[in-house]
């Protein structure tokens, strides 16, 4: 089961940023929180993994709370490409295999 | 930027028949990986590889697929007979299976049993 939970669906307006929440409260010190997102009809695409420390790339910044039960992805200026599933996933580094909850479906309106 | 490759993009087969699909994971990663999805869920794990050896099978439904990696590159998952209930995306994903490195995803494969 994922060890994940987030909200099924949420909306965010063109150019402004898209939080995206996930909790994770029974996540263990070694494990490690990863995003992906999933456009129709392709395969989930990886954005940023972290492990305690706030983390950013040229998609995303990814922030864990400091007792890293709870983190947010943020997209800094949604555009209607960035409607996806979004899924949050916490896995041991070199250990199982991700496994994936149902995600968040977030729509970027115009 | 490197990608997983897979074919084909889109299967329609007849159920009892036998279909097979292929993945090229990322030159140099030794862990491969086949999911499924079916419409409206997320992946799920069926066959986690390592080189050319299987890791992990315990949600591969033995009876009817198959998957193997000769040679710890390529790979090829089979279903044999398929099954109205297979209709599904069948994604690989690969990752250099070292630390904390991420899954990769080709674009997977869309059955449709009829």
């Amino acid at each position: 089961d994922a060890k994940t939970t987030q909200p099924p669906s949420m909306d965010c307006a063109e150019g402004r940023a898209a939080n995206l929440p996930c909790n994770h409260s029974t996540i263990s010190g070694n494990e490690y929180v990863y995003w992906y997102r999933q456009i129709h009809s392709q395969g989930p695409q990886y954005i940023i993994h972290g492990l305690k420390n706030n983390e950013t790339n040229e998609m995303a910044s990814l922030i864990i709370t400091e007792d890293r039960k709870s983190s947010t992805l943020i997209l800094p200026h949604a555009t209607l490409r960035d409607t996806a599933v979004y899924y949050c996933i916490v896995r041991v580094a070199n250990g199982q295999n991700f496994v994936f909850g149902p995600g968040t479906r977030l729509s970027v309106l115009p | 930027e490197a990608e997983v490759a897979q074919s084909p993009r889109y299967k329609i087969t007849e159920k009892s028949q036998a279909v097979a699909f292929w993945c090229d994971p990322i030159s140099g990663h030794a862990t491969l990986y086949w999911y499924r999805q079916i419409l409206g869920q997320g992946p799920e794990l069926l066959v986690q590889f390592q080189d050319e050896s299987v890791v992990d099978d315990s949600q591969l439904p033995k009876d009817r697929f198959s998957a193997e990696r000769l040679k710890g590159v390529d790979s090829t998952l089979k279903i044999q007979p398929a099954e109205l209930g297979d209709s599904a995306m069948y994604l690989c994903a690969s990752s250099q299976g070292q630390f904390n490195s991420p899954l990769h995803f080709g674009n997977g494969t869309r059955l449709t049993v009829t």
